[in-house]
């Protein structure tokens, strides 16, 4: 059973769109990571989210946690060529564990 | 400063073959972790080391798979015998002592075909 379920699985747009993606769990998370992972390379992180509710951004990009901290979203803005990869969520699901459990992954390609 | 390096970058071997991968993780991080990624199963943890002691192996999938960490620079994953199914992309993962918010580095990975 996947506990971090992302939506939608593929995404395919023009450059200067809006997208948002989801991450979604029935289950609470203590903290939540988003990642992006380009063709050949490992995962880098983009921003650690720990508090319900909490927004944050980095640069076009929005994170947000959810209130109950079940679920968060990522919304780009003006997407461009460069943002395309695989966005992958993933959380901690209590403070006695290190382990981050990841996301199905969502796969972004934006053409100019 | 040097990444978390893996080798080989590449593995193409025949079922039944003995497989090393190995890691070197970024030096004074306290974790090291190894996961698979497929596109059925996603990026999945098979097991992780805290200050070379393996912590949770609930991860590895069968007792073909083994993984050491002899010393804080080097950790191995190793797959006896090889089975096509175990066909994936490989990645070591290293990160500082700290809170949950702490940033796993991932290195690139050994992409491994089964034959």
């Amino acid at each position: 059973t996947q506990l971090l379920e992302q939506s939608p699985q593929f995404l395919s747009i023009q450059e200067g769109e809006n997208l948002t993606v989801y991450c979604n769990s029935s289950s609470v998370f203590s903290s939540l990571q988003w990642y992006r992972q380009e063709p050949g390379e490992g995962p880098v992180l983009l921003v650690t989210v720990v508090t319900g509710g909490e927004v944050k951004k980095l640069k076009r990009l929005t994170f947000q946690f959810g209130d109950a901290r079940k679920d968060s979203s990522l919304h780009i803005t003006a997407a461009q060529p460069g943002d395309t990869g695989l966005y992958l969520c993933a959380g901690v699901k209590s403070f006695s564990t290190d382990k981050l459990i990841f996301g199905t992954g969502t796969r972004l390609q934006v053409f100019p | 400063d040097a990444g978390v390096i893996q080798s080989p970058r590449h593995e193409v071997t025949e079922m039944g073959q003995e497989v090393t991968l190995r890691c070197k993780p970024i030096s004074g991080h306290d974790y090291l972790f190894w996961y698979r990624q497929t596109m059925m199963r996603g990026l999945e943890l098979l097991i992780y080391f805290n200050n070379n002691v393996p912590i949770d192996d609930s991860g590895m999938p069968e007792d073909r798979f083994s993984a050491k960490m002899p010393n804080a620079s080097f950790s191995t994953l190793k797959i006896q015998p090889s089975e096509p199914r175990d066909s994936a992309v490989y990645f070591c993962a290293s990160r500082r002592q700290g809170g949950l918010a702490t940033e796993q580095f991932f290195g690139p990975g050994t992409r491994l075909t089964v034959l």
